[in-house]
């Protein structure tokens, strides 16, 4: 069946290193993903979202990579900073039913100063 | 400010009595969904809404129901709670576009006796 999940569950770095967060996804229907960030006692926040006729995009300090082939969705953030610290999640949403969003199951990420 | 409210944010009921958790949107969004969240699944879809009287099944529907009679508004209703209910609620809003971001509400704590 269809799912999207994550390939750590807790991803420890140190303050100013680069952080990249997996995702891997099942349903080859899908065309559009996102990642969310959600801190403690919050609901998830918007992050970035690429399209499946794209293999990467840039925002402020993340990127995300999509790699059709495998299936395989990451999020790279760049100068990792303590606020960075949260529970990020991938989602995917299925070809022609934009009101459906699968999440995975989240990475938790721990930065050290 | 845009955003997503919801009320109550935390409540204590017992199994069988039937709740109400309301969310609106101030942001004229089409889109609106509920997902609960779990330790472990992370959020799942329960419920979402394309537009006005329109509604569909996300992925654990079982024990809700929803209605949609305005725009802003989107409450999620549970006619008879049991434990297995106890979670976390979000409520969330987008636009109609692919590429529209999807804001979360504060959440609400549920706990079923």
């Amino acid at each position: 069946g269809e799912s999207v999940g994550l390939h750590l569950p807790t991803l420890s770095v140190q303050e100013g290193d680069n952080s990249i967060i997996n995702c891997a996804y099942s349903n080859s229907a899908s065309d559009y993903f996102i990642w969310y960030k959600q801190e403690s006692g919050k609901g998830p926040q918007f992050i970035i979202d690429i399209r499946s006729n794209m293999d990467k995009r840039q925002g402020q300090r993340v990127t995300v990579l999509l790699n059709k082939t495998v299936k395989h969705l990451s999020l790279q953030i760049a100068a990792t900073q303590p606020g960075d610290s949260a529970v990020y999640f991938c989602a995917e949403s299925i070809s022609g039913n934009t009101g459906k969003l699968i999440f995975g199951q989240g990475t938790t990420l721990q930065v050290k100063p | 400010e845009a955003q997503v409210t919801q009320n109550p944010r935390y409540l204590i009921t017992v199994t069988g009595k039937k709740l109400t958790v309301t969310c609106s949107q101030n942001m004229n969004h089409e889109y609106m969904s509920w997902y609960r969240q779990d330790p472990g699944l992370g959020l799942r879809q329960i419920y979402y809404s394309m537009n006005v009287e329109v509604t569909d099944k996300g992925d654990v529907p079982e024990g809700y129901k929803v209605s949609r009679k305005e725009k802003r508004n989107f409450p999620l209703i549970l006619e008879s709670p049991s434990p297995n209910q106890t979670s976390l609620y979000f409520c969330a809003s987008r636009g109609r576009g692919r590429g529209e971001t999807q804001y979360f509400g504060p959440g609400t704590r549920l706990l079923v006796l």
